[in-house]
């Protein structure tokens, strides 16, 4: 069966910090990989997605960046963190041209 | 664009009550409609979906139904739980180029009484 990991589980960064997030899945091959910000009071939004391996695709304008250096390796970055990038982190998977995703536990990130 | 509407709650009910959560959608094309369920300090859990019109999404007691003439896929459940006190995501998907992110609503508070 497929699983997804997250980590770390949370974070507590200083502003103008760097970050790294990673999220790995394991029991499946190729999968399309997302990054979702879940900010209070914002609902869920879609940061990156990707198809493949070093095709990365951003949908919202920002100082993160993200990047798949294996094919079920997704990292999300950041070089100087603003107290605005607080936020639950969640990456999500689904298999090629499927519409369903499967969600990792998230990272919970404090940018004081 | 695409977007989805849903009630945000906190929604109160006892326990054994009927459940119902509203969402609409406006999309452009044909979706795919999910609901996924979120418990305190979690990632999202898919609940159920449904791809087409008046397809019927059913998991765990939980049921929703692809409206195409009303644009809607409300959540019911007949007797709920203080176990499915959570907080409730209605999302909708257009595949464009082998991928696409989730439309998310705003979610809904659903808590639980004994």
């Amino acid at each position: 069966s497929q699983t997804i990991h997250q980590w770390p589980a949370t974070l507590v960064q200083p502003v103008g910090s760097p970050l790294s997030l990673e999220c790995t899945v394991e029991g499946t091959s190729n999968p399309n990989l997302y990054w979702y910000r879940q900010a209070a009071g914002r609902g869920l939004q879609l940061l990156f997605y990707s198809v493949g391996i070093g095709q990365i695709s951003s949908e919202v304008p920002q100082n993160l960046s993200a990047s798949r250096p294996q094919d079920r390796q997704f990292i999300l970055s950041s070089k100087k963190l603003l107290l605005s990038d607080s936020g639950f982190y969640l990456c999500a998977w689904s298999p090629p041209g499927a519409d369903t995703q499967y969600f990792g536990p998230g990272t919970r990130l404090t940018v004081l | 664009g695409n977007s989805v509407t849903q009630m945000e709650g906190p929604v109160t009910l006892s326990e054994e009550a009927f459940l119902t959560i509203n969402c609409t959608y406006t999309a452009t094309g044909y979706p795919s409609l999910f609901w996924y369920v979120q418990y305190p300090g979690e990632g999202l859990q898919l609940l159920l979906k449904a791809t087409k019109a008046d397809d019927k999404g059913s998991n765990k007691g939980f049921e929703a139904t692809y409206r195409k003439e009303t644009t809607s896929f409300h959540l019911e459940k007949g007797s709920v739980q203080v176990s499915d006190s959570a907080v409730y995501f209605c999302a909708l998907s257009l595949l464009r180029g082998g991928a696409d992110g989730l439309t998310f609503g705003k979610g809904t508070h659903l808590i639980i009484q004994p």
